[in-house]
């Protein structure tokens, strides 16, 4: 079945940029996608990019998609204290669009 | 105005008992999922109705029973509660688009602590 891997933990510094890594194994997704879940609370969609984009910017996000290499990055420029958080990610391919989320990577930003 | 609401949003209770978790969106979505998050923070999906019909159930065992009396409402049942059950239940919702675009909407979860 499918399959998302990311790291499970980054640790930086107030001001310097994150970049967060994932990995999937499904040729066929359409669309990946980072979510936020910040402490006790739910999921949050953050950005997405389709296949066929190689990069997308939304402000302080930068997300970078290598489709040949099944890989995603989300790069968070500025990291602020309010970005501590799990941050999954996740990828849609099958008829019903189903999520298939990643571990979660968990951002740690200290002052 | 909140979009994806669940109650309760602690539930402790022994080994054994049966309880609900309820799930309500308002958000006109037409698919309503389940997902489990354990200690280690892993999600993994439970169950996926869409229209009132059930369309995705993974390998959950049958205690749990999803209901849907329509498509704003996705309740879960669990019967016999044992303490690997112990985890964050998450209601979500979507309105699945052409071409599999699929933003989900999360609710703020429910601990359910099984002693």
């Amino acid at each position: 079945g499918e399959d998302v891997e990311q790291s499970l933990f980054l640790s930086v510094r107030e001001g310097d940029s994150s970049v967060i890594n994932c990995t999937y194994t499904d040729s066929s997704s359409t669309y990946l996608y980072w979510y936020k879940q910040e402490p006790g609370a739910g999921l949050q969609l953050l950005t997405y990019i389709f296949s066929n984009m190689d990069m997308k910017q939304d402000q302080r996000l930068t997300v970078l998609l290598n489709k040949k290499d099944k890989h995603l990055s989300l790069r968070i420029a500025d990291t602020q204290t309010g970005d501590s958080a799990i941050y999954f990610c996740a990828e849609t391919s099958s008829g019903y669009s189903t999520l298939t989320f990643g571990k979660g990577t968990m951002l740690l930003v200290s002052p | 105005d909140t979009a994806v609401s669940q109650t309760p949003k602690y539930l402790v209770t022994q080994m054994g008992n049966d309880k609900s978790i309820k799930c309500e969106q308002n958000l006109g979505h037409d698919t309503m999922y389940w997902y489990k998050q354990d200690s280690k923070k892993f999600l993994k999906i439970m169950f996926s109705y869409n229209n009132k019909e059930l369309i995705i159930n993974e390998t959950v065992p049958n205690r749990f029973s999803p209901k849907s009396p329509d498509k704003a409402h996705l309740n879960l049942h669990i019967n016999s509660l044992e303490l690997g059950d112990s985890a964050v239940y998450f209601c979500a919702s979507s309105q699945v688009a052409s071409g599999f675009y699929n933003e989900q909407f999360f609710g703020p979860g429910t601990r359910l602590t099984v002693l």
